[in-house]
């Protein structure tokens, strides 16, 4: 089984501030990644990916995420963040084994606040 | 490209009363389809997936059911609403040829409050 952990329900930051929006998973086999954002009352949007390769994953809007074999982590971070960056964040795993619906598993979400 | 519509975007319904939410994909084919639901802090839970016309698998058991009558369309129903059905509902698509990237797509949500 696999499962997600995002340590922070909520990340107030201000504007132009870096953040890190942190997430861990468990999975006993091999794993792809996913970072989503949901703007109020819309669907979720698909931020960035590791699926393999390199660690440093670049994604849209300036994030970027680092996947840590190691630590189990797929941390978020963004240099420098917009008001426009307010939203949910979620974090999602789906494992390499199993048949071919590869079901994500989301983590709980973290609201990123962004204050001018 | 691909699109995916989801409704209605916002639906008041009372207990016990019946339910019909729809989800069609377009221009692609054969595709995998999810139902979640997103409730307040508890994140996206995973209700029914479907790799094919007919074929629905549900992950949690309750008061929901799902349907796929065409290859391209979803539905979410239940014959008895709860209170505890309230919840933000996210249809989702994924290419059903890609066997490894798990990459899901997501429509705008339906809101639903049972009343």
């Amino acid at each position: 089984a696999q499962s997600v952990t995002q340590l922070d329900s909520q990340v107030p930051v201000f504007e132009e501030a870096p953040v890190e929006l942190r997430c861990n998973y468990s999975s006993s086999v091999s794993v792809y990644l996913f970072w989503y954002v949901q703007y109020p009352n819309q669907g979720l949007q698909l931020l960035l990916k590791y699926l393999s390769g390199s660690t440093l994953v670049k994604g849209i809007n300036g994030f970027e995420a680092e996947f840590n074999k190691s630590q189990t982590s797929f941390h978020l971070r963004k240099p420098s963040v917009h008001i426009s960056d307010t939203a949910e964040y979620f974090c999602a795993v789906t494992s390499l084994s199993g048949g071919s619906n590869y079901k994500l598993t989301f983590g709980k979400g973290t609201l990123l606040t962004v204050n001018p | 490209s691909q699109t995916i519509h989801q409704w209605p975007a916002t639906l008041v319904q009372p207990v016990g009363s019946p339910l019909s939410l729809e989800c069609t994909v377009e221009g692609t084919s054969n595709p995998n389809l999810y139902w979640y639901r997103q409730a307040a802090g508890r994140g996206l839970q995973l209700l029914f997936y479907s790799v094919g016309i007919g074929q629905i698998s549900s992950e949690v058991p309750q008061n929901l059911s799902a349907s796929r009558p065409q290859d391209r369309q979803f539905i979410l129903s239940s014959k008895k609403l709860l209170l505890s059905d309230s919840g933000f509902y996210l249809c989702a698509w994924r290419d059903g040829r890609l066997s490894n990237t798990g990459e899901l797509f997501f429509g705008e949500g339906s809101r639903l409050t049972v009343l």
